[in-house]
């Protein structure tokens, strides 16, 4: 089943780190790159980080840059997501999504998970 | 405050057409390939339209893109209540180097 499953979500405080996942399966994952996709409660989407297939390129936010880590394990089918210095408008439901497309100038986001949710809170 | 312009919100009534605008600049729309995503409220979004124009398998042809200078526009005919859903243009921002989204419109369906 070609699928993407995120986790790792949860409530931590200010301050603090927290790490998701998101495992691919039923597709060949180091053939896609891949993107995190954030929508905080009641709000738009907000793109957050994106990977190249073989991770050599990555790019993030403004709204991220300095704190948080976008990797990959191509031997694991995973995407992973490092979030330090977690503030409270870091609190949204964090997707993760294929891309595709030859270039930057025609990504597009394919396969999407269902998320998983993270609450910034004292 | 998003880069893509899109209006919060449109309606009309079921068997009838909408189209949504989505607005931006030189540096993305006017660059880049647009997509759209279609988001039932508690659910993930889902790609409707990519390159502008192509829809992805599954995606009935009541859907349609166009592009034009800076400016993208999706549209919807013989709209169904199922299609009432949040709306999202995305595209990349070269001088940016980021993916940026419209703010999303939300479609009713009276």
């Amino acid at each position: 089943q070609v699928q993407l499953v995120e986790s790792g979500g949860g409530v931590v405080q200010p301050g603090r780190s927290l790490r998701l996942s998101c495992a691919a399966s039923g597709f060949t994952f180091r053939s896609y790159g891949m993107v995190w996709v954030r929508q905080a409660p009641g709000k738009g989407l907000e793109w957050v980080a994106l990977i190249w297939d073989d991770g050599s390129n990555k790019y993030y936010a403004d709204s991220v840059k300095g704190r948080f880590t976008v990797s990959r394990d191509n031997s694991k089918d995973t995407l992973y997501l490092q979030m330090d210095i977690l503030r409270a408008e870091d609190t949204a439901m964090y997707y993760c999504a294929t891309i595709r497309g030859g270039s930057s100038a025609t990504w597009y986001f394919e396969l999407w998970g269902r998320g998983t949710l993270v609450t910034v809170s004292s | 405050q998003s880069v893509l312009t899109q209006p919060p919100s449109v309606s009309a009534a079921p068997g009838q057409k909408v189209t949504i605008s989505c607005s931006g600049s030189n540096s993305n729309i006017g660059d880049n390939y647009v997509s759209w995503y279609q988001q039932v409220p508690g659910t993930a979004p889902k790609l409707l339209i990519y390159d502008n124009n192509k829809r992805p398998s599954g995606i009935p042809d009541r859907f349609s893109g166009s592009k034009s200078g800076t400016s993208a526009t999706l549209g919807i005919t013989g709209l169904q209540t199922g299609d009432e859903a949040d709306y999202y243009c995305e595209t990349w921002d070269s001088s940016l180097s980021a993916v940026v989204f419209g703010g999303g419109t939300k479609l009713t369906v009276l």
